[in-house]
Formats: structure tokens, C-alpha cells, sequence
């Protein structure tokens, strides 16, 4: 049971570049998310999707776009990269039940270099 | 959300416990307390969570005050491996809810 599955683990892009970060969760979780850390900071949410089929921007969604590809898939996509995007990406996922609370599984992370 | 506050960081020594505190003063009744912690640079493990009773698993206990407005969350027995950044969430629980996570606390675990 791999749980949530990020790739790539490590990229290095140049400026205005574009690339798609992959997740996947093999937990039949139906909401999923993505956030962004940078070097000594919390977590701050970019996107996140409910459900399948639909998404919403979080608190920094400014320069992403992101696809709720399946229910197991969630797609982050970096459309121009910007060095502002540097950070380490984490995909999260929770069954997203309508009662009890909401526990996030997270990925590994994916560490992205703009230069 | 309920706003939490929460030490910046923390020390305790190897096989003691932690006791780690959070205040979130402005909670709702039907907010939850959630406790993950973030190891190094890995992705942020769940540890515990409560919205009003203690309560207790196989990492760790949490206690909440009466009132609600702050709580603990305490590894019993801290091991190195325990040296991590703590967060402390406070959320209500729907379909679709996120956690934002703020600073939380770094806990070193010292031999």
C-alpha cells in the first residue's frame, strides 16, 4: 500500500520553463491537495480538489494550474516557472468524509529549483 | 479558523516526556484539534486529534482544557527520532475541509 505517490522527486527547471508535478493515492481518498514549502517556513495550501471532478484555488494558487485527472490522480502544473516558485511541493489526500474528522495522508515531496 | 499559537521551538531531553503546548483561544465548538509533525524535509505525518475529551494513541496523548481554548500534545517517552516540527491545526471537520499549517513548534530531542 504506497499510500500517496508524488514524481518527480527532484527537478531543476529554467526560468519560463513549464512542467507538471504528478500525484497519486491509492486510498480511495475522494479529496486531494496541494502545498508548497519554502526553506523554513509552514505549509501553505496552492489547490486543492474536494472531489473528482472539481477544484478550487487555496491561499498562493498565483502561477499554477492544477487537473483532477481521476480519483486517484491530482496534477499540479507550472505553466512559466518563475525562481518565486522555488519550494518543495507536498500532495496530500483524506477520504473526505461528511462526518468526523478529515485526517491528510501526505507524499514525500517534490523538490523544485527555478533558475 | 481558530488561530493557534504555539512556541517556536522546544527542548527535551532523550526518554523524558514532551509536553507541547498550543493556545487557539478563538476555537468553535465544532472545531477539531489536530496535532502532524514534519520529520526533517519529509512530508508531514498525522499524529493525533480531539475536539473535546483527551485523547490517546500509540504516539501520543493529547489534552485539551475545559474551556478549549488551548491544548497539549505529549510524547510520553521522547527519542531522538522525535525531533521534528510539531503543528497544532484547529479545523472544523467537513468533506472537502483543508488544514492550513502555520509555523508550529521545533521540538530537539537531546541525548
Amino acid at each position: 500500500n504506497a499510500g500517496v505517490t508524488q514524481t518527480p522527486k527532484f527537478q531543476v527547471l529554467k526560468t519560463g520553463q513549464s512542467m507538471t508535478l504528478q500525484c497519486a493515492q491509492d486510498m480511495n481518498h475522494n479529496s486531494m491537495y496541494w502545498y508548497r514549502q519554502d526553506p523554513g517556513m509552514g505549509l501553505r495550501l496552492i489547490y486543492y480538489s474536494a472531489s473528482e471532478g472539481t477544484t478550487d484555488k487555496g491561499e498562493v494558487p498565483n502561477g499554477y494550474n492544477v487537473s483532477r485527472l481521476n480519483k486517484r490522480e491530482f496534477s499540479l502544473r507550472l505553466e512559466s516557472a518563475a525562481p518565486s516558485q522555488t519550494s518543495v511541493y507536498f500532495c496530500a489526500s483524506t477520504s473526505g468524509a461528511s462526518s468526523g474528522a478529515n485526517v491528510l495522508t501526505f507524499g514525500a515531496g517534490s523538490r523544485l529549483t527555478v533558475l | 479558523d481558530a488561530k493557534t499559537t504555539q512556541p517556536t521551538s522546544m527542548d527535551c531531553a532523550e526518554g523524558r516526556a514532551a509536553n507541547l503546548p498550543c493556545n487557539h483561544s478563538t476555537i468553535s465548538g465544532n472545531e477539531y484539534v489536530y496535532w502532524y509533525r514534519q520529520i526533517h524535509s519529509q512530508g508531514p505525518q498525522y499524529i493525533i486529534h480531539g475536539l473535546k475529551n483527551n485523547e490517546t494513541n500509540e504516539m501520543a496523548s493529547l489534552i485539551i482544557t475545559e474551556d478549549r481554548k488551548s491544548s497539549t500534545l505529549i510524547l510520553p517517552h521522547a527519542t531522538l527520532r522525535d525531533t521534528a516540527v510539531y503543528y497544532c491545526i484547529v479545523r472544523v471537520a467537513d468533506a472537502g475541509n483543508m488544514l492550513t499549517f502555520g509555523g508550529g513548534t521545533r521540538l530537539m530531542v537531546k541525548p
